[in-house]
């Protein structure tokens, strides 16, 4: 079964970086592009970065652009969402999710970030 | 951008109705188009994609329809299960874009 898993989240001050990840298990890694999908405390779903099954190309919604890094790393079937300058308003679940075609067809089960001093 | 308006925000409903979940896309996506079902507490699931096209495993209940920049996500004889949020999200271009959700409650 695919599966998808998500770490590092946790409860940083506002400027401080966290790193997230998403571990697959179940799926050839390298041949999905990968996002991350955020949802602060009771709100709807924004998606943040995409990145391909190469890695050479990323997108990020522009409130993250220059702030965060997507990443991955194929032989350790690795996803990885460097957050740097953290503000309140990027606390949210944050969701990886494989794509195919042009859907989201896998998600893990989130992993929350609170930015708050 | 593309923005999605998802309507209505909420509707409530009994068990055995029947349910339609509007999105409108603010330029044409073409099929592009996709749901997903969120529980309390749990990741989105998807639904269906490509617009009308069903998910591995989704009930035949669920259906949807559009093209262009009108799309519709239909429940028929709603569950018990089917209380709950639902996504509308364009796959046309970045930045992907999701609808604000429709949450289905029971009446």
């Amino acid at each position: 079964e695919v599966q998808l898993v998500e770490s590092g989240g946790g409860l940083v001050q506002p400027g401080e970086s966290l790193r997230l990840s998403c571990v697959d298990s179940g799926f050839s890694f390298s041949d999905h592009g990968m996002r991350w999908v955020r949802q602060a405390p009771g709100k709807g779903l924004e998606w943040v970065s995409a990145i391909s099954n190469s890695g050479g190309v990323t997108y990020y919604i522009d409130s993250v652009r220059g702030r965060f890094t997507i990443s991955r790393d194929n032989s350790q079937n690795t996803l990885y969402l460097q957050m740097n300058s953290l503000r309140a308003e990027d606390t949210a679940v944050y969701y990886c999710a494989r794509l195919v075609n042009h859907y989201m067809d896998v998600w893990g089960k989130g992993t929350t970030v609170t930015v708050s001093s | 951008d593309i923005q999605m308006t998802q309507s209505p925000s909420s509707v409530s409903a009994s068990v055995g109705d029947r349910v339609t979940i509007t999105c409108r896309a603010s330029q044409n996506i073409g099929n592009l188009l996709v749901w997903y079902q969120q529980k309390p507490g749990e990741a989105p699931n998807l639904l269906i994609y490509a617009a009308s096209t069903l998910h591995s495993g989704v009930p035949s209940r669920f259906s949807g329809s559009g093209s262009g920049t009108d799309f519709t996500l239909t429940i028929t004889s709603l569950q018990p299960e089917d209380f709950t949020t639902y996504y509308c999200q364009q796959a046309n271009s970045f930045p992907l874009t999701f609808g604000g959700g429709t949450t289905v409650e029971i009446k």
